[in-house]
Parts: structure tokens; C-alpha cells; sequence
């Protein structure tokens, strides 16, 4: 089955830690995205790459770094500088067409909690 | 200018009724408006789109309005259900020389009552 795989589904995380966190995806879309979505403020965007080896910030970057090595692979790690990182994580991805846009298809989630 | 503003936050809508939920964008260099629909713990899923060259699209129960100037853009769902209590999000796409990328609303919380 084509799709996007997160992972883990729940991730707990001490004050002061690095955490990665996994997004696969084997829909060979180009784009991969991934936001960050806490109650009543919709989806922002942290990352996203349009090819491998190349990747952009979005609007809430800071704290959080991404690597794009393999097209089906994007993960995200949260740094000890991401000051609240408790939040639910998902990752996207979206195929470019040279005539205008697709949706986005999304993994499940990561819930992430820091202890 | 990449915001886009979605409301009502909470709508409670009786079986049988219309839902309607409203988003409103500033720039005029988005091209691709989808909504999504996200139940409790999922990813969100696409739902229905629209492009700016087309004022209104239909796909069996769900509606999108489009009002290209007053720049604002609208879900109908018709004959609502129990089955569409979700969380709905309007969203807006541009394409930049980094890529593409798609800016979301706040998110409705849709209750139907049976």
C-alpha cells in the first residue's frame, strides 16, 4: 500500500533532549513537509523539501532541524531549543506536476510529549 | 500575507442540516484553495478543492464557494451528518522559487447532533 508512514505514533521526551522523529513515504512524491498542529491554531508549517539534498524553513523553524538524504525519507528532529515542543507533528507530501498543484497526503501523526 | 483566516472556530449543526464554514486570504498569489478533514488523533485528508478560475465546486454533499474579489472561499455540507463531526481546515497554496507550500486556517470543530 502507497502511503506516508510516521513514526512512533507517541514519543515522550525529557526537558533538555534531542528527539528525531520519523516520516517515510514510498508515494515517490518530490515534496515532503512537515507541521506542527496544537489546538486552535490549524497547522504551521516547520520544514519542507522539494527535492533531496534541499530544504527550506517555514513559518515556525526555529528549534527544529530536518535532513532530506533519500527522497522517501524526511525526519525531523526536535532540538533542546525548541522551548515547547509538546505538540502533534505530521508530515506531508505533495507530487509537482508542470500544470499546477495535488494534494497533500498526510501520515498519522506524532503525538509528542515532553516530561 | 500568508495568512489565511477560517471561522466559525466551533459549529454545532442538527442531522439534516447545512454546515457552513467560512476562510478569508490576503494574497492573491495563492492558486489552489483545498479544504481538509481531520477526525480526533488522524492526519487531515483532502476533502474537496478549488482554483481561483472557478466560483463554486461540488462533490456529492460538499460544496466550495469562491469569491475571487473579496478573496474569500467557503465549505457547504449539505444534509450534514454524524459521520462529518471532524475538525475542517481551509488552506491555501503558493508556489515560491523554494517550492510549493500550503498555508492552513485556524480549523472548525464540527459537531453534528443525530
Amino acid at each position: 500500500d502507497g502511503g506516508i508512514t510516521q513514526s512512533p505514533k507517541y514519543l515522550f521526551r525529557k526537558e533538555g533532549q534531542n528527539v528525531t522523529l520519523s516520516c517515510e513515504q514510498n508515494l515517490n512524491h518530490d515534496a515532503m513537509y512537515w507541521y506542527r498542529q496544537d489546538p486552535g491554531q490549524g497547522l504551521r508549517l516547520i520544514y519542507y523539501s522539494q527535492i533531496v539534498n534541499d530544504f527550506q524553513k517555514g513559518d515556525i523553524a526555529e528549534g527544529y532541524s530536518v535532513s532530506r538524504e533519500k527522497k522517501e525519507s524526511f525526519p525531523l528532529t526536535v532540538t533542546s531549543a525548541q522551548k515547547n515542543p509538546t505538540a502533534f507533528y505530521l508530515c506531508a507530501s505533495r507530487y509537482r506536476t508542470g500544470t499546477g498543484n495535488t494534494e497533500a497526503f498526510f501520515g498519522q501523526g506524532t503525538r509528542l510529549t515532553v516530561v | 500575507q500568508q495568512q489565511v483566516k477560517q471561522s466559525p472556530q466551533s459549529l454545532i449543526v442538527q442531522k439534516g442540516g447545512i454546515s457552513i464554514i467560512n476562510c478569508a486570504y490576503e494574497n492573491t498569489a495563492f492558486d489552489y484553495f483545498p479544504w481538509y478533514q481531520q477526525f480526533p488523533g488522524k492526519g487531515p485528508a483532502l476533502l474537496i478543492a478549488i482554483r481561483p478560475d472557478v466560483s463554486e465546486k461540488k462533490e456529492g454533499r460538499f460544496t466550495i464557494s469562491f469569491n475571487k474579489s473579496a478573496k474569500q472561499f467557503s465549505l457547504h455540507i449539505m444534509d450534514s451528518q454524524p459521520g462529518d463531526s471532524a475538525t475542517y481546515f481551509c488552506a491555501a497554496s503558493i508556489r515560491e522559487t523554494s517550492g510549493s507550500r500550503l498555508t492552513f486556517g485556524e480549523g472548525t470543530q464540527l459537531t453534528v447532533n443525530p
